[in-house]
């Protein structure tokens, strides 16, 4: 079964850190541009972030620019998010995108 | 920056209706669509990939078309089952501000 698996969520206090990870299975991720979205509760969906096949490109929500760092590491099948100086607002289920293939989710929540 | 605009952003019908739900995008982003059913406390799920594409077990009143900047997802007969919220998204970038059909 083809599919996207995310991991590394979790509790963290404002301005901590989180490493989201997204891994592939039955799905070779290299030719795919892939990104982020998020869901905070009770809200819509949003875009975060998305990289091109080589990782040369990235792209970032104006919430994200400077806190949020995208990356790829193609010869472990796998994409990253590595998120710092989280805030209350970052609290969202957190899903990797591949076009439109999408994983599960994985959740954050920033709280004291 | 492309922005992707959805309407209407409620829909109510009755059971059988055929429905329509529009995204359009700011500029041509080709057939890179995909539209997403979302129910109360469960992930997204894909239905339509690529604009037009149905996926698979998706059932088949559902159907998607449009290419450029605009797009259409249409539900020919509404069922009880299809109250959730649609979005359409570019690919790996912006949606659309979704959906939220509901049954009259």
């Amino acid at each position: 079964e083809v599919q996207l698996v995310e991991s590394g969520g979790g509790l963290v206090q404002p301005g901590g850190s989180l490493r989201l990870s997204c891994a592939g299975s039955g799905l070779t991720l290299s030719p795919y541009w892939m990104g982020w979205v998020r869901q905070a509760p009770g809200k819509g969906l949003e875009w975060v972030a998305n990289i091109n096949t080589d990782g040369s490109e990235k792209y970032y929500v104006d919430s994200a620019k400077g806190r949020f760092t995208i990356s790829r590491d193609n010869a472990k099948n796998s994409l990253y998010l590595q998120m710092n100086s989280l805030r209350g607002e970052d609290t969202a289920v957190y899903y990797c995108t591949a076009d439109w293939i999408r994983g599960q989710g994985t959740l954050v929540t920033v709280s004291s | 920056d492309i922005q992707m605009t959805q309407s209407p952003s409620t829909l109510s019908a009755s059971v059988g209706d055929r429905v329509t739900i529009t995204c359009r995008a700011s500029q041509n982003i080709n057939k890179y669509l995909a539209w997403y059913q979302q129910k109360p406390g469960k992930a997204p799920k894909v239905l339509i990939s690529k604009a037009s594409f149905l996926e698979s077990g998706v059932p088949s009143r559902f159907s998607g078309s449009g290419s450029g900047t605009e797009f259409t997802l249409t539900i020919s007969s509404l069922q009880p089952d299809d109250v959730a919220t649609y979005y359409c998204q570019q690919y790996n970038y912006h949606f659309g501000g979704g959906t939220k059909v509901e049954i009259k």
